[in-house]
């Protein structure tokens, strides 16, 4: 069981500003690592798939990089809007786990207008 | 319409019941998956399924039986129900495995044991 860590566990933006978020996991046997965006009463649905060092993906005002080195993945919201109220959840594939996805916890954040 | 989906998504048992949930897909996907939610655990992988006929365990695949006879439904049985199994199951599929496949998830089933 790998461990993948998210941080914080839940925040609280206000409308407007800007936010951060991290995904920590092991940087050995590293294949990929996928964003989702999960929203209340709804399935999570994909944001992301990362699969090098360096890589930057953006969707809209979402953005994410990645640091396979050193093990973790930083998730960027640019004027947060009520509509980026979700939790945003990482999931790990290694080389060893070909095919299955290991999820953290979740950052939940909350937008308030 | 397409998809995948879940029956039922809301059930409450007994302890020492059997319970089966559905998932059904539309896509021909080759993978499934089925997971369950706890608070603080994020989403755990019980069983997954590569084609029909083939499933292996994942992380928490304790007190669950799984069969996967046509390529669409991906059952999950509780064969005996306890109250650690109280949780939210959620079923995906991906089209096949890759490092790059993201996987598509079903509406989920909110399942309280008594």
């Amino acid at each position: 069981i790998l461990n993948v860590e998210q941080s914080p566990q839940s925040l609280h933006v206000q409308e407007g500003d800007s936010t951060n978020f991290t995904c920590s996991f092991p940087s050995s046997n590293f294949y990929a690592l996928h964003w989702y965006r999960w929203e209340t009463a709804k399935s999570p649905e994909a944001l992301f798939v990362m699969t090098l060092n360096g890589d930057e993906k953006k969707k809209g005002r979402i953005s994410a990089t990645l640091n396979t080195k050193e093990g973790y993945s930083y998730l960027y919201i640019k004027g947060s809007q009520p509509e980026d109220s979700a939790t945003y959840l990482c999931a790990l594939m290694t080389t060893d786990s070909w095919g299955k996805l290991q999820f953290g916890a979740g950052t939940q954040v909350v937008v308030t207008p | 319409d397409a998809g995948i989906t879940q029956s039922p998504r809301y059930k409450i048992t007994e302890t020492g019941r059997q319970v089966t949930l559905m998932c059904h897909q539309t896509w021909s996907h080759s993978y499934m998956f089925w997971y369950r939610q706890d608070l603080g655990h994020g989403l755990r992988l019980i069983y997954y399924s590569a084609a029909a006929d083939i499933t292996d365990k994942g992380e928490v695949p304790d007190g669950y039986v799984v069969s996967r006879s046509k390529t669409e439904n991906f059952p999950l049985t509780l064969e005996s129900a306890t109250r650690s199994q109280t949780s939210v199951y959620f079923c995906a599929s991906s089209e096949v495995a890759g490092r790059t496949d993201t996987q598509y998830f079903g509406p989920g089933t909110r399942l309280t044991v008594l």
